[in-house]
């Protein structure tokens, strides 16, 4: 079975601040990993995906991760955050059949 | 892309009453649909899968007979939380996958808006 773990609960930065929030998984198989970005009170909406291929990932809104299988990791990062990019955001890993979820880290962009 | 919609956002009931909450793939069919619940401030939990034509799974601790699940069509989900207590109140959402690749492993979700159940 799959896991995944966020090594960060919160994240408060100041605005126009560069961002990474840490995501690490496991599993025994080869795994699919996202971020989602979840704003109060609504569902989750993707950000990025790796399936294969280029271990760099680019998303929406300026996001981007890095797969990295030696260090089991896929870490988000964004060069420069804005007051808007304030939310929860969520690592997943989807192995076969189903999709497992970090326990989320809440990033505070400050002005 | 693939939507999925949920049906009620959002819904406010008395304790021991029932509540049916809708999910939906609109424009794609779903055999599956998996079910997760959130608490505030914490992450996702996988409650079940729903399989279209035959009975749900559900996660260890989840009851199967307060949570109501019933997958009758390809694109439609229900759970009915029977007998809801406050301690049901929580966020709802479900989710459709969108297969690739020919193995069939490893599915990308498309998750519904959210419903968000308070039991007074």
């Amino acid at each position: 079975a799959q896991s995944v773990t966020q090594l960060d609960s919160q994240v408060p930065v100041f605005e126009e601040a560069p961002v990474e929030l840490r995501c690490n998984y496991s599993s025994s198989v080869s795994v699919y990993l996202f971020w989602y970005v979840q704003y109060p009170n609504q569902g989750l909406q993707l950000l990025l995906k790796y399936l294969s291929g280029s271990t760099l990932v680019k998303g929406i809104n300026g996001f981007e991760a890095e797969f990295n299988k030696s260090q089991t990791s896929f870490h988000l990062r964004k060069p420069s955050v804005h007051i808007s990019d304030t939310a929860e955001y969520f690592c997943a890993v989807s192995g076969v059949d189903d999709m497992r979820f970090g326990a989320g880290t809440r990033l505070t962009v400050k002005p | 892309g693939a939507v999925v919609s949920q049906h009620p956002s959002w819904v406010i009931c008395k304790s021991g009453t029932s509540v049916k909450i809708e999910c939906r793939s609109l424009d794609f069919q779903a055999t599956t649909m998996f079910w997760y619940r959130q608490f505030p401030k914490q992450s996702l939990m996988l409650m079940a899968t729903s399989n279209e034509g035959s009975k749900a799974t559900y996660e260890q601790g989840v009851e199967k007979d307060k949570f109501l699940i019933n997958h009758a069509s390809l694109t439609l989900s229900t759970l009915t939380v029977t007998s809801a207590h406050p301690e049901d109140s929580s966020f709802y959402i479900c989710s459709a996958p969108g297969g690739f690749g020919t193995s069939g492993r490893g599915y990308e979700q498309f998750f519904g808006p959210g419903t968000r159940l308070t039991v007074l």
